[in-house]
């Protein structure tokens, strides 16, 4: 049972091109997250889908658009990258909003932009 | 996003000794939830234990607990026997029932001396 994939691992851009970092679930859950962890600073959320067909504005998603793709998937893409965005990505899903389950994280993509 | 405040930046601590980590966090919710995730050197993001803020028991898993005080709203993580495995960051994280976001503290690097 993998969980959480993310794709890629590890990424290296240059400022002005795009990217778009893939996440996976296969725990059936319908909660799904983005969030960038930047030193000193915790994770901090960028966008969230509730369930699938809904998506919505977390506390830093200036410069990012998301699709959820179907309930298993969750694409986060950088439209114009900015050397601000090197950071390390986390993807995490929940089984439902409800409740405060605990979500599950992906391992990370660390994204370099020069 | 909610306020969550951990006032260690590091700690160091002796195998087989105790630590603990603080973790504080603002809200004028009655009802949330709390966890402390633990971040090793892999990236990983794994979750370490869960509170629920009506239940006045706190809970603890192995040689993890928690000294839950909600009046003063603390949340501190406290490390039993402290093995070499233990070594990581540990995130505390703060979830309220109305809109389920997680709002990270910016973490406690754990260090376990041999």
């Amino acid at each position: 049972n993998a969980g959480v994939t993310q794709t890629p691992k590890f990424q290296v851009l240059k400022t002005g091109q795009s990217m778009t970092l893939q996440c996976a679930q296969d725990m059936n859950h319908n909660s799904m997250y983005w969030y960038r962890q930047d030193p000193g600073m915790g994770l901090r959320l960028i966008y969230y889908s509730a369930s699938e067909g809904t998506t919505d504005k977390g506390e830093v998603p200036n410069g990012y658009n998301v699709s959820r793709l179907n309930k298993r998937e969750f694409s986060l893409r950088l439209e114009s990258a900015a050397p601000s965005q090197t950071s390390v990505y986390f993807c995490a899903s929940t089984p439902i909003r409800e409740g405060g389950q605990p979500q599950h994280f992906g391992d990370g993509t660390r994204l370099s932009i020069l | 996003a909610q306020t969550v405040t951990q006032s260690q930046p590091e700690m160091s601590v002796q195998e087989a000794e105790t630590v603990t980590l603080s973790c504080t966090y603002d809200t004028s919710e009655n009802n949330y939830y709390l966890f402390w995730y633990k971040q090793p050197p892999s990236r990983q993001m794994i979750l370490v234990i869960r509170q629920e803020a009506y239940k006045q028991q706190n809970a603890t898993e192995n040689r993890f607990s928690v000294n839950f005080q909600k009046a003063a709203k603390s949340f501190s993580l406290k490390i039993s026997d402290s093995q070499l495995g233990d070594t990581a960051m540990y995130f505390c994280a703060f979830m309220t029932p109305n809109d389920y976001k997680l709002s990270f503290g910016a973490g406690t690097t754990v260090t376990v001396r041999a």
